[in-house]
């Protein structure tokens, strides 16, 4: 799996839009790009995968770079709630039984989300 | 929308003692996997499952044990609790096979166990 980096912390006030970056600039042709989020003490909860295209769902909205090597996953309204650690992984699809579809987490970004 | 449940939040256990943490999937899964989270050591992997009575052992195996009789349930046994096992104890599955080419990497997790053992 590619290596991210993702800043350590980013703060953002309630109601405003928080544009979490990550940076994949070893990614491969075939890998997806991930976030989870983890608010305390909670189990990690998917948001948002994508290849290339732009995506977007009820959670939040993921903008991919052209050459692929960054990404942000975008918050449209912030609120309270969204405080929590954020993850952002690169990898292959590991489809079938394997327990290489194992998930691992870096550091993530921890967003602060205040009033 | 994909629910797993995990049949406790808290428990507090002595040492010794058998445990038996469950844990249920309503989305026809065929991926399960048991993890434990501990500050500064991430997720590490415990078992995971890939078919009905079918499993793997996982980073960190030892003083576990695993359960797969049906689909939809995946218990994590600690044969004889120990203070090490402290931890905050996570249950995931995933598709597998099944789905769009990239959600079958998704993992869908509970709202974990935390487990003191005393």
């Amino acid at each position: 799996d590619a290596k991210t980096t993702q800043p350590p912390s980013m703060d953002c006030a309630e109601g405003r839009a928080a544009n979490l970056p990550c940076n994949h600039s070893t990614i491969s042709g075939n890998e997806y790009v991930y976030w989870y989020r983890q608010i305390h003490s909670q189990g990690p909860q998917y948001i948002i995968h994508g290849l290339k295209n732009n995506e977007t769902n009820e959670m939040a909205s993921l903008i991919i770079t052209e050459d692929r090597k960054s990404s942000t996953l975008i918050l449209p309204h912030a609120t309270l709630r969204d405080t929590a650690v954020y993850y952002c992984i690169v990898r292959v699809v590991q489809a079938g039984g394997t327990s290489y579809g194992k998930l691992t987490f870096g550091q993530g970004t921890i967003l602060t989300v205040h009033p | 929308d994909v629910k797993v449940t995990q049949s406790s939040r808290y428990l507090v256990k002595r040492t010794g003692e058998k445990v038996f943490l469950e844990c249920v999937q309503d989305m026809d899964h065929e991926n399960m996997f048991w993890y434990r989270q501990d500050p500064g050591l991430g997720l590490r992997l415990i078992y995971f499952s890939y078919d009905v009575k079918m499993k793997e052992k996982g980073d960190i195996p030892e003083g576990y044990s695993v359960s797969r009789e049906k689909k939809e349930r995946f218990s994590l046994i600690l044969e004889s609790a120990s203070t090490n096992q402290t931890s905050m104890y996570l249950c995931a599955s995933r598709p597998g096979t099944s789905g769009p080419w990239g959600a079958k990497n998704i993992q869908y997790f509970g709202a974990g166990t935390r487990l003191s053992v005393l």
